[in-house]
């Protein structure tokens, strides 16, 4: 079975600095990774998947095998990033299910 | 493009009583999923529909909820009777297959507190 783990439920930090939101996960086999983002008061929405190797808004995340890691980076935060994150991994199989974290609720402030 | 559309967007019951929620999805996706998402955590999948067939339901607490997808493409969750660990937000979501690459989008969430 798959598990993701997302170690901070909240998160703050100020405008300009860097963020890094953390994403650990356990899947036997090769797993796709995913960060959403749900921002005030919108819906759930994809922000990036590991295999499209791509920064939406500024922001990365690498997938680490060897650490079964997926932190979720931006050098320079922005109020606007402000909004609840989760990490979600799909399994392989005929399923392919998406298993979610808990989500971070990351702040910016001014 | 339309979103996935969702219905009623909030519902307060009683416990023990029944409550039915609908969904329509992006036109042409064939995957709708029903998840659950309790507050603090994250959304958990409770069934899987490829056109109207049943891909994966085994969290689905079938002593009280069901689905159905009658035609492939509007489906309904339903929980009778409610308890008070149901209280959640009910994603309803789709893509356009099950395969990698493929977007899944998520609706506004239905709210329900079961009092």
């Amino acid at each position: 079975a798959q598990r993701v783990t997302q170690p901070e439920k909240l998160l703050s930090v100020f405008k300009g600095a860097p963020v890094e939101l953390k994403c650990n996960y356990s899947y036997s086999g090769s797993p796709e990774l995913f960060w959403y983002v749900q921002y005030s008061r919108q819906r759930l929405q994809l922000l990036l998947r590991h295999i499209s190797r791509e920064s939406i808004k500024g922001f990365t995340a690498d997938l680490n095998k060897g650490e079964t890691s997926f932190h979720l980076k931006k050098p320079f935060a922005q109020e606007e990033d402000s909004a609840m994150y989760y990490c979600a991994l799909r399994a392989s199989g005929s399923a392919r299910q998406l298993t979610f974290g808990s989500g971070t609720q990351l702040t910016v402030l001014p | 493009e339309a979103g996935v559309a969702q219905s009623p967007r909030y519902k307060i019951i009683e416990k023990r009583q029944s409550v039915a929620f609908w969904c329509n999805p992006i036109s042409g996706h064939a995957t709708l999923y029903w998840y659950q998402q309790i507050l603090g955590q994250g959304p958990k999948l409770l069934i899987q529909f490829q056109n109207n067939g049943v891909v994966d339901d085994s969290q689905l607490p079938k002593d009280r909820f069901s689905a159905e997808r009658l035609k492939g493409v509007d489906s309904t969750l339903k929980i009778q009777p409610a308890k008070l660990e149901d209280s959640a937000v009910y994603l309803c979501a789709s893509s356009l297959l099950r395969s990698s690459g493929n977007t899944i989008y998520f609706g506004e969430g239905s709210w329900l507190t079961v009092v």
